[in-house]
């Protein structure tokens, strides 16, 4: 069963470091999204991206994040510097037809 | 803005049926789902329903929605071991595309 994937499972930054996370897709998917949950806090929205554009973000999305569909397959996220309450599981979703969202196993960030 | 809310904790025996609940605040709400997350891994998509139905069953999992009360929940019969892990609910609001809002979680313990 196709699955979306993630890398790395867990990385470790210094504050101020910028930090690129990596999503694969299901193949077929249109609709690519990024999530995060902070430790002991809930799942929360951060953006959606559809036709190689964002299509929502959300208040935490800021200036110091990024989207990219460097090509076919890969959906990446970057956090250009790194603060310690970034410090989250990051999951990548997809979804064909914006209904059902497929969730990766997610990036454990830690920023020292 | 939108809220969506569920109980910590639920302890059943093995072979009862679990009830998990969910409240939520949006009226406008589309689609609610059921994602369910076991120790180290994403989350998995269980089920959902769109805001016209009252109920879906699939196999095991029954999913009731109250619109008028803005409760949804959750039924898993004939509780297995491995059904022990994190469920969320969570609602895709109507005025925001394709975002998820997701409530805290029910850790859901099956005991043997």
């Amino acid at each position: 069963e196709p699955e979306v994937t993630q890398t790395p499972s867990h990385q470790v930054t210094q504050m101020g470091q910028e930090v690129i996370l990596r999503c694969v897709p299901i193949s077929n998917h249109l609709y690519f999204y990024w999530y995060r949950q902070i430790l002991g806090q809930k799942v929360e929205f951060l953006v959606s991206f559809y036709n190689n554009e964002i299509s929502e973000k959300s208040e935490i999305f800021d200036d110091q994040f990024s989207v990219e569909r460097p090509d076919g397959s890969n959906f990446t996220l970057k956090i250009r510097s790194t603060k310690l309450e970034d410090s989250a599981m990051y999951f990548c979703a997809s979804s064909e037809d914006w209904v059902e969202q497929y969730f990766g196993p997610g990036t454990r960030l830690t920023v020292t | 803005g939108e809220d969506v809310e569920q109980s910590l904790f639920l302890s059943v025996r093995e072979g009862d049926s679990s009830v998990i609940n969910c409240t939520y605040t949006d009226s406008s709400s589309t689609y609610l789902y059921w994602y369910k997350q076991e120790p180290g891994a994403g989350l998995q998509l269980l089920t959902y329903i769109f805001s016209n139905m009252d109920m879906k069953q699939d196999q095991r999992l029954t999913v009731l929605l109250n619109k008028k009360d803005k409760h949804l929940s959750l039924r898993i019969a004939d509780t297995q071991t491995g059904d022990s892990a994190i469920y969320f609910c969570a609602e895709s609001p109507r005025n925001a595309g394709n975002m998820l809002t997701f409530g805290g979680g029910t850790r859901l313990m099956v005991k043997p």
